[in-house]
């Protein structure tokens, strides 16, 4: 059945370390996004993707990067340069506006990043 | 800057009850309002959505009011049920792709 996919679902970053976070969706949307969730927080913007091989900086890009080569998948890289990346990471698509469905974002089921 | 406030980080709220979920917004150029709800390490789901043309949506139990002159918009959830219980997010757009979040309001129903 479709949705979207996060794995994994517990991560572990060493200091120095790049780790990537993997985002797959087979819903045929257009758009993706990553956000970051951190305790007694909303949900904040880090990057996102209207077509494939595009993609913008959200709220808080920096020490992060994506790619964008396949509609299927958005991965986001949590580099070194990230000093703070412990969180609960995001990952959504959503069709068009203009579309029936409007922007209504649909969410992965997350993944945890931890420092050791 | 938060352009969007849930102001209320909790509310409990007695089964069979009403929940009244209240969002403030900042920016005027937000057409499209939505709600989500979120368990502990899972994805939020979408709930209900309301565009700025309307004033109500209703969607079973839940249902979303605008007050655009305001920029408030409430969610009311009757009765609530134990299965209520998670956080909820209020986002909202402005013709683009982004959506902004609130911080969210944990919501308690109390058996």
């Amino acid at each position: 059945d479709g949705g979207i996919t996060q794995s994994p679902k517990y991560l572990f970053r060493k200091e120095g370390q790049n780790v990537t976070l993997s985002c797959e969706q087979n819903l045929n949307h257009d758009a993706m996004y990553w956000y970051r969730q951190d305790p007694g927080q909303g949900l904040r913007l880090i990057y996102y993707s209207q077509i494939v091989n595009d993609f913008q900086k959200g709220d808080i890009a920096e020490g992060y990067s994506v790619s964008r080569e396949k509609k299927e998948s958005f991965p986001l890289t949590v580099t070194s340069a990230q000093k703070n990346p412990t969180a609960f990471y995001l990952c959504a698509s959503s069709t068009p506006r203009g579309a029936p469905a409007k922007n209504i974002q649909y969410f992965g089921a997350g993944t945890r990043l931890s420092v050791l | 800057d938060q352009q969007v406030k849930q102001n209320s980080p909790s509310l409990s709220v007695q089964e069979g009850r009403i929940s009244i979920l209240n969002c403030d917004y900042t920016n005027s150029m937000f057409d499209y309002f939505l709600w989500y709800k979120k368990y502990p390490a899972e994805g939020p789901t979408f709930l209900i959505s309301i565009s700025s043309i309307k004033d109500k949506n209703e969607d079973g139990r839940f249902t979303v009011f605008l007050n655009k002159s305001a920029k408030h918009l409430s969610l009311h959830i009757v009765p609530s049920q134990p299965g209520d219980s998670a956080v909820y997010f209020c986002a909202a757009s402005a013709n683009d792709y982004k959506l902004s979040f609130g911080a969210g309001t944990t919501v308690t129903v109390r058996a």
